[in-house]
């Protein structure tokens, strides 16, 4: 069955420090993965997704399929990335998402 | 922004009422979504629909139905057997194809009297 879960509801992380959100997925086929972010008082959105092979606002996510893993990373905090991360997976033949539960990311001052 | 949208912002409902909440797009999207975000619960898929006139049940799509009469409407209709109505309904859209992007509205977030 397609699965995708995050482990962690709440990250928090000093501004300045790495962030690391895990998201580990289960699907038999070639999934395409995504992270989509909800920032307060807006509606979410499309941060990144593994077929672009983009940084958007520092974060990178690699796809680990050794793992099923498809974590999100940031070196360097910052206090405008706290918000709620959902990790998302759509399989080869879907145009449906499944989301995970969402990790809310709390940058410290 | 933009390119979705749904109202009310709020919507009250009574015991034993039906209530409907509206989603439009002008992104010539031909597939629409309706979720239902709860803390702790993520999104979960109430229904969607890949082309107009057609449309699929997703994980909890029991005490909700939704019509697509037009490619640019997907409204759902909170029904009364819908026993813990209370939630955030997200409605989004995409271009149908697979595993592409899926562009979220504002929400409408429901609660009961």
């Amino acid at each position: 069955a397609q699965r995708v879960t995050q482990p962690e509801k709440l990250l928090s992380v000093f501004k300045g420090a790495p962030v690391e959100l895990k998201c580990n997925y289960s699907y038999s086929g070639s999934p395409e993965l995504f992270w989509y972010v909800q920032y307060s008082r807006q509606r979410l959105q499309l941060l990144l997704r593994h077929i672009s092979r983009e940084s958007i606002k520092g974060f990178t996510a690699d796809l680990n399929k050794g793992e099923t893993s498809f974590h999100l990373k940031k070196p360097f905090a910052q206090e405008e990335d706290s918000a709620m991360y959902y990790c998302a997976l759509s399989g080869s033949r879907d145009d449906k998402i499944i989301f995970g539960k969402g990790t809310r990311l709390h940058i410290l001052p | 922004d933009g390119g979705i949208t749904q109202s009310p912002k709020y919507l009250f409902r009574k015991e034993g009422q039906n209530v409907t909440l509206s989603c439009e797009q002008n992104l010539n999207h031909d597939a629409m979504y309706w979720y239902r975000q709860d803390p702790g619960q993520g999104l979960r898929l109430i229904y969607y629909s890949q082309i107009v006139n057609d449309f699929q049940k997703g994980d909890i799509a029991e005490g909700y139905s939704v019509s697509r009469e037009k490619k640019e409407s997907f409204p759902l209709t909170v029904t009364s057997a819908q026993k813990n109505p209370t939630a955030f309904y997200l409605c989004a859209s995409s271009s149908g194809l697979a595993q592409e992007t899926q562009y979220f509205g504002p929400g409408t977030r429901l609660l009961v009297l």
